[in-house]
């Protein structure tokens, strides 16, 4: 079946490290990509999305990611981790008109 | 100036009562959206619409009934609540159908006793 994936259910890192959530696709043709993140309590909010074009995704709160077509992964990464990036981070694939949201990734940044 | 608004924030209820959320939005966009968020965090799509029209309806129990009596507003009625609709649904908006970025509401948390 085509989805995405998460395998990572929390990933810990420690403040000014850099972070990485992980994603891997398994869909057929040109995907839709996107980062979102819901903080604790709170609806969901965009960070990036890929359609075409350049690989590297730039997005929001200083967020990147990479699509790999060889790798069929989409992975989130920040340079230095923040205490306040500290959240639940979804993969989200869209494909004829739905959206398929990965199980989540609880990212800990600790001081 | 809230983009995507629902009511109530909090639902706590019996079971096999009728109950309605609601969704505003006033960013313009044509196209909203229902999602279900369970207890492990995960979400799915129950509903889409489009400038009014219903475009993707899921797997959802008829007891759930959306309506859209305008393209600002999309409402989600539930009949007979049962135990298992406990969950929190989300209301989002985008500029089309077509895999534009969506803006989601607070969340409405139910709880069905």
């Amino acid at each position: 079946a085509q989805s995405v994936a998460q395998p990572e259910d929390q990933v810990n890192v420690a403040e000014g490290n850099p972070l990485t959530v992980k994603c891997t696709y398994s869909v057929s043709g040109n995907p839709y990509l996107f980062w979102y993140v819901q903080y604790p309590n709170r609806g969901l909010q965009f960070l990036l999305k890929y359609i075409t074009g350049d690989n590297l995704v730039k997005g929001s709160y200083g967020f990147e990611a990479e699509f790999n077509k060889s790798q069929t992964s989409f992975h989130l990464k920040k340079p230095s981790a923040l205490v306040s990036d500290s959240a639940l981070y979804f993969c989200v694939w869209y494909n004829f008109n739905k959206f398929y949201f990965g199980s989540g990734t609880k990212l800990n940044v600790k001081p | 100036d809230t983009a995507v608004s629902q009511t109530p924030k909090y639902l706590v209820t019996q079971m096999g009562n009728d109950k309605s959320i609601k969704c505003e939005q006033n960013l313009g966009h044509d196209t909203m959206y229902w999602y279900k968020q369970d207890s492990k965090k995960f979400l799915k799509i129950m509903f889409s619409y489009n400038n009014k029209e219903l475009i993707i309806n899921e797997t959802v129990p008829n007891r759930f009934s959306p309506k859209s009596p305008d393209k600002a507003h999309l409402n989600l009625h539930i009949n007979s609540l049962e135990l298992g609709d406990s969950a929190v649904y989300f209301c989002a908006s985008s500029q089309g159908p077509g895999g534009e970025t969506q803006y989601f509401g607070p969340g409405t948390r139910l709880l069905v006793l």
